[in-house]
């Protein structure tokens, strides 16, 4: 039983294309977010929904929309796909908002932009 | 969000208690000390969190200084599974949560 899981697992795309990526939690969790795992392996947020609302936006460029149809699930579109956009993107989720609700994460998703 | 410190890696023997430490010495009342790790290509692993008190669970103990200025995860009979990348977080907002560069543990 899968508790954080994405696809696909590996996307290799050309630049200027548009591409999404999927994230799907099955721990009945309230809160949803997605991280961004450059090469040096520094992991960083991007987004965080909580109850299909957004309420973090990290400084991520307009190029990438989250989308959560449910609370279950919290998808991810890039437009205009560029060379630095290429790094291992992470979905996770959490019980509560706060400091003391640990994240679950998925398996990540590592996109290649050549 | 405090910053913390990590020695950048660490062997220990398989079968013995690893410990590893993290300095947090701008940690504020109210932030929590996380742990998690990743091991090779799979998604970060949450592993155990505290505020003040010591704490235990399936996996390790989290043992904070009085001072709460540093604190030390001991896996207590590490097996070769164990070998991963190590992250010491403080945070006040689990929103803001970022991973550092961690403790490479062989």
């Amino acid at each position: 039983d899968t508790a954080v899981s994405q696809t696909p697992k590996y996307l290799v795309t050309q630049m200027g294309n548009d591409k999404s990526i999927k994230c799907e939690q099955n721990l009945g969790h309230d809160t949803m977010y997605w991280y961004k795992q450059d090469s040096k392996k520094f992991l960083k947020i991007m987004f965080s929904y909580n109850n299909k609302e957004l309420i973090i936006n990290e400084t991520v460029p307009n190029r990438f929309s989250p989308k959560s149809p449910d609370k279950a699930h919290l998808n991810l579109h890039i437009n205009s796909l560029e060379l630095g956009d290429s790094a291992v993107y992470f979905c996770a989720s959490s019980q509560m908002t706060g400091n003391n609700s640990p994240l679950h994460f998925g398996n990540g998703t590592r996109l290649t932009v050549t | 969000d405090a910053k913390t410190t990590q020695p950048p890696s660490m062997d220990c023997a398989e079968g013995r208690a690893a410990n590893l430490p993290c300095n947090h010495s701008t940690i504020s009342g109210n932030e929590y000390v996380y742990w998690y790790r990743q091991i090779h290509s799979q998604g970060p692993q949450y592993i155990i969190h505290g505020l003040k008190n010591n704490e235990t669970n399936e996996m390790a103990s989290l043992i904070i200084t009085e001072d709460r200025k540093s604190s030390t995860l001991i896996l207590p009979h590490a097996t070769l599974r164990d070998t991963a990348v190590y992250y010491c977080i403080v945070l006040i907002n689990d929103y803001k949560l970022s991973f550092g560069a961690g403790t490479t543990v062989t």
